[in-house]
């Protein structure tokens, strides 16, 4: 069964602090993305990868590093958290090719920076 | 600037109702739309994907209708569930890979009343 596993679900971090959120998938999909969720507006891209050793920017990268030291595994590193970066972070992986319909997301990563 | 609107932006029906979903968007190309399913606090499940010109799937209760020229889709849920209430997203991709741009609606948040 197709999985994205998001750790940690819940995370609580001070101003300035250094934070990752970690990303696992079982899927074997060379496609992993970073994207969070603010009330009121749809999912925004941050980071993304179409495999291991690779990152690329996606639409808001500023202030966020990416990690992809694996196929299976995506990492988000938040180096100086700020208040404006409380949000509720997905991270999702997808095969190649729109008629598959392969698009997994996890379950979500809430983070309060305080 | 927005390019995926969603309306209504809450919907409450009773158990049994049929419902409709709204989708406009102004995204180009369009080369897909993605309708996802996402309960609190979970991630976004794909419910169906559409992508020809005028397109119709249909998956369960769940059908979906894309109009490329209008720029337009809809979801109908038919006899509603309690286990419907949830938000459903609108995604447009621009290309045909899971690498191209995903544009995200906000959601209509659905609540279904006994």
């Amino acid at each position: 069964e197709a999985a994205v596993t998001q750790s940690p679900r819940n995370k609580v971090a001070v101003t300035g602090g250094k934070v990752t959120l970690s990303c696992n998938q079982t899927n074997n999909h060379n496609n992993m993305y970073w994207y969070r969720q603010d009330t009121g507006h749809g999912l925004r891209l941050i980071h993304y990868s179409y495999g291991a050793g690779s990152t690329e920017k996606g639409d808001i990268p500023d202030g966020y590093k990416a990690s992809r030291p694996s196929q299976e595994n995506f990492s988000l590193i938040l180096e100086l958290a700020t208040p404006s970066q409380t949000s509720v972070y997905f991270c999702a992986s997808g095969g190649t090719g729109v008629n598959t319909g392969q698009l997994y997301f996890g379950e979500g990563s809430k983070l309060t920076v305080l | 600037k927005t390019q995926v609107e969603q309306s209504p932006q809450s919907l409450v029906v009773r158990q049994g109702e049929n419902c409709v979903l709204q989708c406009n968007y102004s995204v180009t190309p369009d080369n897909h739309l993605r309708w996802f399913k996402q309960d609190t606090g979970k991630g976004l499940v794909s419910l169906t994907v559409l992508v020809d010109q005028k397109d119709k799937t249909s998956n369960g209760r769940y059908s979906a209708t894309l109009d490329k020229d209008a720029k337009h889709s809809t979801l109908h849920i038919t006899a509603t569930l309690l286990d419907d209430t949830a938000t459903y997203i609108c995604v447009v991709g621009d290309r045909g890979s899971a690498l191209g741009r995903l544009h995200f609606g906000a959601g209509t948040q659905l609540i279904v009343i006994p």
